[in-house]
């Protein structure tokens, strides 16, 4: 089965870190480009990041650039994005999902919220 | 960059009826990275169409998409009550706002 399984949400204080992880499962994660996906509460998706399968290529929305950054290890078939300078706007359900065909997302993890307040 | 507008944002339906939604494009996109998803609450979305048109693996074929240019749609034949949720569409790296069909 495809899966794709996030971890490391939680609560920080503004101006903290976190460092979120996707472990996927039933694929080979180093043939497929990976992005990242959040929902603020009561909100919509916004797309937050995406890395290609070998890490060459790596594309920021303009509101995490300079604070997020994307990586993975294809060998563990990890997916990460390390979160700093948090700020309470970035509160949301964070999403891992699998580039897929035309550049649709599919699967998606289960999610894992992060809370930035202090 | 492209913005994605949906319509109506929300809908009050019946079990059994006809469900069309609407999402354009503030320019004309590739039909080709055209996409609708799902969500229910609590849940992860889960992709529905890809392509304008192509069902995802495992998708009811109650569920359609259609469109080019700027304008697609997403057409939900029979209402089937599991069918209650948000719908989003999605084009490269946006997302439209989304639109909620509730049981009426």
């Amino acid at each position: 089965e495809v899966q794709l399984v996030e971890s490391g949400g939680g609560l920080v204080q503004p101006g903290g870190s976190l460092r979120l992880s996707c472990a996927a499962s039933g694929f080979t994660l180093s043939s497929y480009s990976m992005s990242w996906v959040r929902q603020a509460p009561g909100k919509g998706l916004e797309w937050v990041s995406n890395i290609s399968s070998s890490s060459d290529t790596i594309y920021y929305a303009d509101s995490v650039k300079g604070r997020f950054t994307i990586s993975r290890d294809n060998a563990k078939n990890s997916l990460f994005l390390q979160m700093n300078s948090l700020r309470d706007e970035d509160t949301a359900v964070y999403y891992c999902a699998r580039v897929w065909q035309q550049l649709s997302f599919d699967p998606w993890g289960q999610g894992t919220l992060v809370t930035v307040s202090s | 960059e492209i913005v994605l507008t949906q319509s109506p944002g929300t809908l009050s339906l019946s079990p059994g009826e006809r469900v069309t939604l609407s999402c354009r494009a503030s320019q004309s996109v590739r039909s080709s990275y055209l996409a609708w998803y799902q969500q229910k609450p609590g849940q992860a979305p889960r992709l529905l169409i890809y392509g304008t048109s192509s069902r995802a693996t495992g998708v009811p074929d109650r569920f359609s998409g259609s469109g080019s240019g700027t304008d697609f749609t997403l057409t939900i034949s029979r209402l089937e009550p599991e069918d209650f949720a948000v719908y989003y569409c999605q084009q490269s790296e946006t997302f439209g706002q989304g639109t909620k069909v509730e049981i009426k």
